[in-house]
């Protein structure tokens, strides 16, 4: 089985530009979420959707936003660019139907912001 | 978010076993706990859980206190790929799939 797979892997933009980050969960897997890892703040809950619905979301602002779609890829955007939101952007799926089951990351997309 | 304690940093030599604690004194009785490492240049990779009951998989062994304020991961022989940051994290039952990371403990594992 093909693990989750982030696209890209790099990325580097300026200040005021918006990105979209993709991901494509494990197959069979219904819930993605979403974190952010910086050398600051280490890894946080940004957002987490299953079955194309957002579930939960963490403490960012309106800036960070996302989807899922039917197959259950999900993607995230980001506008208005800040410096500050230079990171890697990991995502994760899991069956979710299984109480306290794993998560699988994917290897993350780093984002440079110029 | 129920918050856990872990030490910054532990020192390891190889084919010697590990015990990474974990403090978590406010845990609540729904709480499980997982352990999940990052090795670098790597997403999180989950590594075990467990509620109230040691529990073993071909990766660790984690052992929690009879109080459920405490547990330990357990690598029975460290290994080079080993070396990582490991997590200690709390989830409730039930709902969502978030997990809230805190600082870890980085495992230098020596040769």
């Amino acid at each position: 089985k093909a693990g989750v797979t982030q696209t890209p892997r790099y990325l580097i933009k300026t200040r005021g530009q918006q990105v979209t980050l993709s991901c494509s969960p494990i197959s069979g897997h219904r819930s993605v979420s979403w974190y952010q890892q910086t050398p600051g703040q280490g890894l946080q809950f940004l957002f987490e959707y299953f079955s194309e619905t957002q579930r939960n979301k963490g403490n960012f602002p309106g800036r960070f936003s996302g989807r899922q779609f039917s197959n259950s890829r999900s993607e995230m955007n980001v506008s208005t660019l800040e410096l500050g939101d230079s990171a890697l952007y990991l995502c994760a799926s899991s069956l979710s139907q299984i109480s306290q089951g794993a998560q699988f990351f994917g290897p993350g997309t780093r984002l440079t912001v110029l | 978010d129920a918050k856990t304690t872990q030490p910054n940093s532990m020192e390891s030599n190889e084919e010697e076993p590990v015990h990474l604690p974990c403090n978590h004194s406010t845990i609540s009785g729904t709480d499980y706990i997982h352990w999940y490492r990052q090795l670098p240049s790597q997403g999180p990779e989950y590594v075990i859980h467990g509620l109230t009951s040691n529990v073993n998989n071909r990766m660790a062994s984690l052992a929690i206190a009879e109080d459920r304020k405490s547990s330990t991961l357990i690598l029975h022989r460290a290994t080079l790929r080993d070396a990582a940051v490991y997590y200690c994290i709390l989830r409730p039952q039930g709902g969502s799939e978030k997990l809230v990371f805190g600082k870890g403990t980085k495992l230098t594992v020596n040769p």
